[in-house]
């Protein structure tokens, strides 16, 4: 069964350090979607992207966050500068048109 | 904006009791709705969905939803848990965009931890 599939696993950083957290959506997918867990907290919606453009963001994804599609397989979510609050596991998510969102097992970032 | 809302953060069950988590969302639109399941050092797996059509959904493991349009409610069902069923759940929603296909992305409950003893 395809699955959405994220690297790193973890990661760790220092505070001002720019991240590039990787996903690799579903082969047939169109629809690509960052989200975020605070530990403790609720999954967050971050962005949705779709035709090489970004379709949604959240009031989160500040001019910090950019999201791209490099090339044919990838999708990657860039952090600028961290803050020790962007410390929270990372999901990517896929979906064809009027689908359900698959979720990958996402990137587990420190801050430190 | 949507904001959705699971009733109980930890449930404990013994096995072979029925389940049912309570989910309410609040939204003036047509939504999508889901349930995700999150095994212990699993990533988030759909269990469910609703779209439109028969208001009672059934997904993998045994679940089952039943969306109740004016209450508002996605309440998720299994008639007889299993120690396996351990795990925690999420309900979500999101709004159905007509054009170009997509959708908005899901707003999460905050989850229901589920302890299921043997």
């Amino acid at each position: 069964e395809p699955e959405v599939t994220q690297t790193p696993s973890h990661q760790v950083t220092q505070m001002g350090q720019e991240v590039i957290l990787r996903c690799v959506p579903i082969s047939n997918h169109l629809y690509f979607y960052w989200y975020r867990q605070i530990l403790g907290q609720k999954v967050e919606f971050l962005v949705s992207f779709y035709n090489n453009e970004i379709s949604e963001k959240s009031e989160i994804f500040d001019d910090q966050f950019s999201v791209e599609r490099p090339d044919g397989s990838n999708f990657t979510l860039k952090i600028r500068s961290t803050k020790l609050e962007d410390s929270a596991m990372y999901f990517c998510a896929s979906s064809e048109a009027f689908g359900a969102q698959y979720f990958g097992p996402g990137t587990r970032l420190l801050v430190l | 904006a949507q904001s959705v809302s699971q009733h109980n953060h930890h449930v404990i069950l013994s096995e072979a009791a029925s389940l049912e988590l309570g989910c309410n969302y609040s939204y003036g639109g047509t939504v999508n709705l889901f349930w995700y399941v999150q095994y212990p050092g699993q990533h988030l797996q759909l269990l469910l969905k609703y779209f439109s059509g028969d208001p009672l959904v059934k997904g993998i493991k045994g679940f089952e939803a039943e969306f109740i349009k004016s209450k508002f409610s996605f309440n998720l069902r299994k008639p007889s848990v299993q120690w396996s069923d351990t795990a925690e759940y999420f309900c979500a929603v999101n709004a159905v965009m007509y054009s170009g296909g997509g959708a908005d992305g899901l707003t999460f409950g905050k989850g229901t931890h589920l302890i299921i003893q043997p």
